[in-house]
């Protein structure tokens, strides 16, 4: 069965501060991998994804992804936050039979302006 | 707003009354999910379809737990005999097949 982990239950970080959020999977065969973000009062939204390819993904909003094989790791990084990523930050694996997503606790995530 | 729709938004009921959620995927997918997030984890994948065809649903909680696609366009997720341990939020997702999927708001669902 697939897991996955995210190490970081909270994060505190004032404005421009660089961000990494740790995300580890647990899976044997091929995955895809996928951040999401979810705002206060908001649905959940995509924020990058990796099916294939390079394993440096870039996404919305400044954000990238880069996925280790080795280390079976999708970690989310952001160079400078903004008070406007206050949100909760979830990473999510699936593989291709069915589609259906597993997903960690979640980080919640909040930068002070 | 051509995205994924739930209805209702929020639903309060008491405790072994049965209660029904709909959702309204996006109209070019196939696929549609269901998921519940309790506080304070992740959404956790309840069952799927693709479709009318209903393809996974072993990670339903318990029988008491049903979903339905009949026309495959909109779901609706009921839940008989509801428990208190039922309050969570019941989330629904769409995508094509092998993409990404959109979420809806979901509905938050409060047993007292």
């Amino acid at each position: 069965a697939q897991s996955v982990s995210q190490h970081n239950h909270h994060v505190i970080l004032s404005e421009a501060a660089s961000l990494e959020l740790g995300c580890n999977y647990s899976y044997g065969g091929t995955v895809n991998l996928f951040w999401y973000v979810q705002y206060p009062g908001q649905h959940l939204q995509l924020l990058l994804k990796y099916f294939s390819g390079d394993p440096l993904v870039k996404g919305i909003k400044g954000f990238e992804a880069e996925f280790i094989k080795s280390k079976f790791s999708f970690n989310l990084r952001k160079p400078s936050v903004q008070w406007s990523d206050t949100a909760e930050y979830f990473c999510a694996v699936n593989n291709n039979a069915g589609n259906m997503l597993t997903f960690g606790g979640g980080t919640r995530l909040m930068v002070k302006p | 707003d051509t995205g994924v729709s739930q209805d209702p938004r929020h639903k309060i009921t008491k405790r072994g009354q049965n209660v029904t959620f709909r959702c309204d995927p996006i109209s070019e997918h196939n696929r549609l999910y269901w998921y519940r997030q309790t506080l304070g984890q992740g959404p956790e994948f309840l069952t799927y379809f693709q479709n009318e065809a209903q393809l996974e649903k072993s990670r339903l909680l318990s029988d008491r737990f049903s979903a339905e696609r009949p026309k495959g366009s909109f779901s609706t997720l009921e839940i008989q005999r509801t428990e208190q341990g039922d309050s969570a939020m019941y989330l629904c997702a769409s995508s094509e097949l092998n993409t990404e999927a959109f979420f809806g708001q979901g509905t938050r669902l409060t047993v007292v």
